[in-house]
């Protein structure tokens, strides 16, 4: 089975910094897809930016990338020029063959002003 | 964006009655649908997963007797608490699927 881990249960950033948030995985899978999700105070869920592990090129939304390390099994977010709306709690997200979600432990990011 | 409903968004029911919770995708047919439990700081745990039309598949620990699945249409699936007690107090988020996976904005159910 695969698991995720996130080993940063909370973490803050001044407003207007980068802040860089961490996941493993693992899987013995060659083709799947990662996410970050983002789950506000409303605790609606949020895609937050999607990557393909049969693309080498790091996936970027606007202020949001990612470092995927394929062979490491790493996946981490890069929160670019933090805006205090970016406060919520991140999940990491691997889906393959068995066609469901699994979901890290979650990472608690407070923007500070 | 895909839309996903969830009704109600937050019921208090009495210990040993049952509770529905209903999950719609509103502008897509959900080939998938997912049911979550998330206690609060915590991660989302999947409970079972459903097609449209078959019986639902449940996570290992979840009782299918006690949380009924019913995905009758693309559109549509429940979740029924059945006599619910104070343990089955959580939140519960529904998903949907097509070719991407959509939330809805969860259910915050009070067992007292």
């Amino acid at each position: 089975a695969q698991t995720v881990t996130q080993s940063q249960p909370e973490m803050s950033v001044q407003e207007a910094e980068t802040v860089t948030l961490s996941c493993t995985y693992d899987t013995s899978e060659n083709n799947y897809y990662l996410f970050w999700y983002k789950q506000p105070p409303s605790r609606q869920m949020i895609l937050v930016i999607r990557q393909e592990a049969y693309k080498q090129q790091n996936a970027t939304e606007n202020r949001f990338s990612v470092n995927f390390q394929k062979a490491a099994k790493s996946f981490s977010l890069k929160i670019s020029d933090s805006q205090l709306g970016d406060t919520a709690m991140y999940f990491c997200a691997f889906y393959g063959s068995a066609r469901q979600l699994t979901f890290g432990s979650g990472t608690q990011l407070t923007v500070l002003p | 964006g895909a839309v996903v409903s969830q009704h109600p968004s937050w019921v208090i029911c009495k210990s040993g009655t049952s509770v529905k919770i209903e999950c719609r995708s509103l502008d897509f047919q959900a080939t998938t649908m997912f049911w979550y439990r998330q206690f609060p700081k915590q991660s989302l745990m999947l409970m079972a997963t459903s097609n449209e039309g078959s019986k639902a598949t449940y996570e290992q620990g979840v009782e299918k007797d006690k949380f009924l699945i019913n995905h009758a249409s693309l559109t549509l699936s429940t979740l029924t608490v059945t006599s619910a007690h104070p343990e089955d107090s959580s939140f519960y988020i529904c998903g949907a699927r097509d070719d991407e996976q959509y939330f809805g904005p969860g259910t915050r159910l009070t067992v007292t």
